[in-house]
């Protein structure tokens, strides 16, 4: 399979617990980006890496969450000290943009839980 | 700043039946329009793309989709519906040209096909 994938599917974790989540983009793709989905809501933009570089970030993105794609290829995202707000669906998606804009394509995604 | 609208929650149709899925966009340059479907516990499949060319896009599973710039509408179609077409329809814009291609979503329209 050479989608985009994302690991662990699920997590359930306590409120002020540090947890983290990776995904690995399709191979040739150069961009990669994170979301976070709530019920009922469309998809919102946290942030965005080209290559190595991270470029932009979302204010929804608190100093709590940091992410990072050390060699331009997997990503991690962690979120310190967990909040009950903190619960969603947290989407990576992946594209090439280097001879125009191409679709993203997203991961499975990681349901996060903080009780 | 870039927003989509989905004005409708939900759509309900009859198998063989055409279906429309309703999307209105505003960005501040010439935009990029997506169209992605969520089934439920999955990530966002894409859909179509207008970038720029024919209003008129055509995609995956049967699906196509109308730019109209003056409405700025891209409403999503399907000539004959199918039971299996029931799902989360998401429709999604980013600014063009120099944007960094993060993707706003509008809220999502579900989709239900009865037989």
């Amino acid at each position: 399979d050479t989608g985009v994938s994302q690991n662990p599917r699920h997590k359930i974790t306590k409120r002020g617990q540090n947890v983290t989540f990776r995904c690995d983009p399709i191979s040739e793709h150069n961009r990669l980006y994170w979301y976070r989905q709530t019920l009922g809501q469309g998809p919102e933009f946290l942030t965005y890496f080209q290559n190595e570089a991270q470029l932009e970030k979302s204010r929804l993105l608190s100093d709590r969450f940091s992410a990072e794609r050390p060699k331009g290829s997997f990503s991690t995202l962690e979120i310190q000290r967990t909040e009950q707000g903190d619960s969603a669906m947290y989407l990576c998606a992946s594209s090439q943009d280097r001879t125009g804009p191409h679709e993203q394509y997203f991961g499975p995604g990681t349901r996060l839980t903080v009780t | 700043a870039q927003s989509v609208a989905q004005p409708e929650d939900q759509v309900n149709v009859a198998e063989g039946n055409p279906l429309t899925v309703k999307c209105t966009y505003s960005v501040s340059g010439n935009p990029y329009l997506f169209w992605y479907v969520q089934y439920p516990n999955r990530g966002l499949q894409f859909l179509l793309k207008y970038i720029t060319g024919d209003n008129l896009v055509k995609g995956s599973y049967g699906f196509e989709a109308e730019f109209n710039k003056s409405q700025t509408s891209f409403h999503l179609k399907k000539p004959s519906a199918l039971v299996s077409d029931s799902a989360l329809y998401f429709c999604a814009v980013r600014d063009s040209p120099d944007s960094w291609g993060k993707l706003q979503f509008g809220a999502g329209t579900q989709v239900v096909v009865t037989p």
